[in-house]
């Protein structure tokens, strides 16, 4: 069964101090691993896709990479503003659906 | 403006009455899905469709119907609820079903009493 687990459940960071949020994955096969972000009340909001191992993304502040067993989000002099609750999927091969995590609730203090 | 929009955003309700959320995408995407979010569960999907009159059941839909008679519309049913059904949920479409950049709707919490 396509498992995704995130870590931590919640992170506290002050600003700029700069971290990583960790989605590990067991699949059948590996079709694609997506980053997405949630703001409290609203739907997900997509960030990133990556397809196989080595590949990376960046977007701002934040910067995707993949391995063969994992994901790391990297978060790079983080604001408040880039307080949410990040969530990672996968989908596998020959799937028609993505299998979410739990998501990581990030807060950035002022 | 792209968008997915979702109505009730609200619903209280009590066990066993039947009701219809609605779901709208004017993307002209191909690929919808319906998903819950519960606590400690992440989300979860209940249906999906690839294409009009293509619908397939995800990982819970128990309690759900949906149907895709147009393109751009995808109601979910729930025709007897109950209160484990209480939860928030979501929408969502992509351009295909091999296109995983989807686009989420604002979110429907409801309450079954």
């Amino acid at each position: 069964e396509d498992q995704v687990t995130q870590s931590p459940e919640a992170l506290r960071l002050q600003e700029g101090e700069s971290s990583s949020l960790n989605c590990s994955y067991t699949v059948s096969g590996l079709r694609g691993l997506f980053w997405y972000r949630q703001d409290p009340g609203k739907g997900p909001e997509f960030l990133f896709t990556l397809y196989s191992a080595g590949e990376e993304k960046e977007k701002e502040r934040l910067k995707a990479t993949l391995t063969k067993k994992e994901s790391f989000l990297h978060i790079t002099a983080p604001k408040p503003e880039d307080s949410a609750t990040y969530l990672c999927a996968v989908q596998a091969s020959g799937a028609q659906k993505l299998v979410f995590g739990q998501g990581t609730r990030l807060t950035i203090n002022p | 403006e792209a968008q997915v929009t979702q109505n009730p955003r609200y619903l209280i309700t009590v066990t066993g009455k039947k009701l219809t959320v609605t779901c709208s995408q004017n993307m002209n995407h191909e690929y919808m899905s319906w998903y819950r979010q519960d606590p400690g569960l992440g989300l979860r999907q209940i249906y999906y469709s690839m294409n009009v009159e293509v619908t397939d059941k995800g990982d819970v839909p128990e309690g759900y119907k949906v149907s895709r008679k147009e393109k751009r519309n995808f109601p979910l049913i729930l025709e007897s609820p109950s209160p484990n059904q209480t939860s928030l949920y979501f929408c969502a479409s992509s351009r295909r079903a091999d296109s995983y950049e989807q686009y989420f709707g604002p979110g429907t919490r409801l309450t079954v009493t």
